[in-house]
């Protein structure tokens, strides 16, 4: 079983849509959780962090987490064609000094 | 305020060879760590480096070594480069206090072994 594993892509969405990314994760003691988004030949960006359990809003994006399912999850509203990219989810321990775990990742394709 | 900066940007070394990659963190940013990206292995964790320990190393050969200088900047080496070692090194900063802070990732070397 991988460490963290992502819903298989690709995922395609018209524009105005709803994207819905899926993470689950091994290690129960992991205690920080985040969403990366990497544009083609681009380095990943940091758009959301989420450390309790419940929902974390931040514009048009949600974060959820659920640590008794090991489920974290990232929610694209009014998805844009810009959000088209690949979506990493990685999962820190809380020893883990500087570990990031990513996942294989998601690509998302938002088409007009 | 800038951001993570790597250089150099891109890298191509023979085989055997030996690469030296630096990355300089955002100001106030004492963690740094290092990842190995690739298309079948996606992003590897290489080690982290806090106020020049190294706390934490992940999965590779003795040939990646790095290591971190009183100014928080971090280099990494790789010695007798393989073909297998081309990929995208991708070095991270966090801020270290109370709570936890996300990694601002650099723009990363391409390093191409031939």
């Amino acid at each position: 079983q991988k460490e963290v594993e992502q819903n298989s892509g690709p995922l395609s969405v018209p524009e105005g849509a709803i994207a819905s990314l899926n993470c689950t994760y091994s290690d129960r003691g992991s205690q920080s959780f985040f969403w990366y988004r990497q544009y083609s030949g681009k380095s990943p960006e940091l758009i959301m962090s989420i450390y309790s359990n419940g929902d974390k809003e931040d514009g048009r994006f949600t974060a959820q987490l659920n640590k008794a399912s090991q489920y974290v999850s990232l929610l694209i509203r009014d998805s844009q064609p810009s959000d088209s990219a690949t979506y990493l989810c990685a999962v820190k321990g809380g020893t883990s000094y500087g570990k990031l775990t990513f996942g294989q990742g998601t690509i998302l394709t938002v088409h007009p | 305020k800038a951001g993570v900066t790597q250089t150099p940007r891109y890298l191509i070394k023979t085989r055997g060879q030996q690469v030296t990659l630096s990355c300089s963190p955002i100001s106030g940013h004492r963690s740094v760590s290092w990842y190995q990206q690739t298309p079948g292995q996606g992003l590897q964790f290489l080690f982290e480096y806090f106020s020049e320990t190294q706390r934490n190393k992940g999965n590779f050969p003795g040939r990646f070594s790095g290591r971190q200088f009183s100014n928080s900047r971090s280099e990494m080496n790789v010695s007798t480069l393989e073909l297998g070692d081309s990929a995208l090194y991708l070095c991270a900063s966090s801020f270290i206090g109370i709570g936890d802070y996300g990694y601002t990732f650099g723009s990363g070397t391409r390093l191409t072994v031939v």
